[in-house]
């Protein structure tokens, strides 16, 4: 079983192209997250979908969009790339209901992003 | 406001226990999380405490004090591999993860 993919492992954009970081999981999870990870600080949330055909913001949602078309893909896009962009991003997934409380999130590997 | 408190950086022998402190406070309390994350890896699932009290988990026990807003990730018996960072993530309202900046362990022989 993958669980969850993400592609590219690694970029290099200039500034003021577009991008979109791909994500996808084969465990039907209903949940879907994408994070950014900067030194010294924590993950911090970009978007979410709590299920296909629903997302939301997070707590860093500037200059990033996301679609969630079916359960298995979560993209993220890049509109015109700053280099306050560069980081790593982890596309996360989980079996979450409201009603049963939050469940452990399984990541992918990450892609690493410069934007010079 | 939210804030997750842990401490950025720790030194501990093979074979010894450490214990790593968490503080949080977030808007509604769901549970608090513990990820593992080598260099260069995504974070791995470790603990998730919602009850007050200790949780073990063979040499990784996890313990939370609702009350004092407290958590804290014990590792006994120490390896090499155990160096890693150490995520500590409370949950809101709406169950999304508020995350900590994580905290490197460095295990020394």
């Amino acid at each position: 079983t993958a669980g969850i993919t993400q592609a590219p492992t690694s970029q290099i954009l200039a500034a003021g192209r577009s991008m979109t970081l791909r994500c996808t999981q084969d465990m039907r999870h209903n949940a879907m997250y994408w994070y950014r990870q900067d030194l010294g600080l924590g993950l911090r949330l970009i978007h979410y979908s709590n299920t296909a055909g629903t997302t939301g913001k997070g707590e860093v949602p500037d200059g990033y969009s996301v679609s969630r078309a079916n359960t298995d893909d979560f993209p993220l896009t890049l509109a015109s790339a700053v280099p306050s962009q560069t980081s790593v991003y982890f596309c996360a997934s989980s079996d979450s209901s409201s009603a049963g409380g939050p469940d452990e999130q399984f990541f992918g590997p990450g892609t690493r992003l410069t934007v010079l | 406001g939210q804030n997750i408190d842990q401490p950025t950086e720790m030194t501990a022998t093979e074979g010894a226990i450490v214990q790593i402190n968490c503080t949080y406070q977030t808007s509604g309390f769901n549970g608090l999380f513990w990820y593992q994350q080598h260099a260069g890896e995504a974070p791995t699932f470790l603990s998730y405490n919602v009850l007050d009290g200790l949780e073990e988990k063979g040499r990784f026990s996890s313990f939370l004090s609702r009350s004092k807003g407290y958590s804290y990730l014990l590792l006994k018996e120490l390896q090499m591999k155990d160096s890693a960072s150490y995520l500590c993530a409370g949950t809101d309202s709406n169950y999304q993860l508020i995350w900590g900046a994580g905290t490197k362990l460095i295990i020394k022989p």
